[in-house]
């Protein structure tokens, strides 16, 4: 059981926006910790969507965005594209864990 | 770019420990602030397992502490990770990882890098 909650699955027709949320605790969001976001493609690694709570990698489409405010992060997908279709993961550290956690991760599906 | 090759055994037995390595191509892996690893049971998500930083201090999630240890061989190149004790509930695929680093170059300690594939273990008799 993650300390870092996300709805399982969200959908959106294509063109549209969907919003993935994080929330967390006063232990790691709210504690001031960064929030990474992931997308992972099903048999594939990982890949770095946002870090810094708001910052792009090189390469990732300003389609998504992220944000954060007190204990949750959330993160935007504008433009809905049938290859946005993955699991979105958020990640932080913990500290009463001592701990990098994951979030319990959101399908994210194009009707 | 750097690449990171997750290999291990594929199949291993409960009760025994868990050996693990990650070739590092592109990069010296002196170079990284640290390295990590990932696991992902089937249909799970995904669990930080810890993290090498190039001090040499490791830091371990709390649940595999008691069981867990990673190094790293600066002439192989390759990280290793050792899990010993292990259950079925220890089968996953495993990603090893690095800190990321920007386009400018710069660290940002809080992000892992995946770079490449996993590796699949899966405990059983």
């Amino acid at each position: 059981q993650s300390v870092l909650t996300q709805p399982p699955s969200v959908s959106g027709a294509p063109g549209q926006r969907v919003t993935i949320s994080c929330t967390g605790t006063s232990s790691n969001i709210g504690a001031g910790y960064d929030v990474q976001w992931y997308q992972q493609i099903p048999e594939t690694a990982p890949k770095l969507l946002i870090y810094a709570n708001t910052n792009r990698p090189s390469g990732v489409l300003d389609r998504f965005s992220g944000s954060k405010s007190d204990i949750s992060a959330s993160l935007s997908i504008t433009g809905l594209q049938a290859e946005d279709e993955a699991d979105y993961y958020c990640l932080s550290y913990d500290s009463s864990l001592g701990a990098y956690v994951f979030g319990t991760g959101t399908k994210v599906s194009v009707l | 770019q750097v690449q990171l090759q997750a290999s291990g055994p594929g199949l291993v037995k409960p009760s025994e420990t868990l050996s693990l390595t990650c070739d590092v191509t592109g990069s010296s892996i002196s170079s990284a602030d640290y390295w990590g690893w990932i696991r992902q049971s089937a249909g799970k998500g995904l669990e930080w397992i810890g993290n090498i930083y190039r001090s040499g201090n490791t830091y371990y999630t709390p649940s595999l502490r008691s069981r867990v240890s990673m190094s790293v061989d600066t002439t192989k190149n390759q990280l290793s990770l050792r899990l010993s004790s292990v259950t079925a509930a220890d089968t996953a695929t495993y990603y090893c990882s690095r800190s990321y680093y920007n386009a400018s170059g710069l660290p940002y300690r809080d992000a892992f890098d995946f770079g490449g594939q996993g590796t699949m273990v899966t405990v059983s008799a």
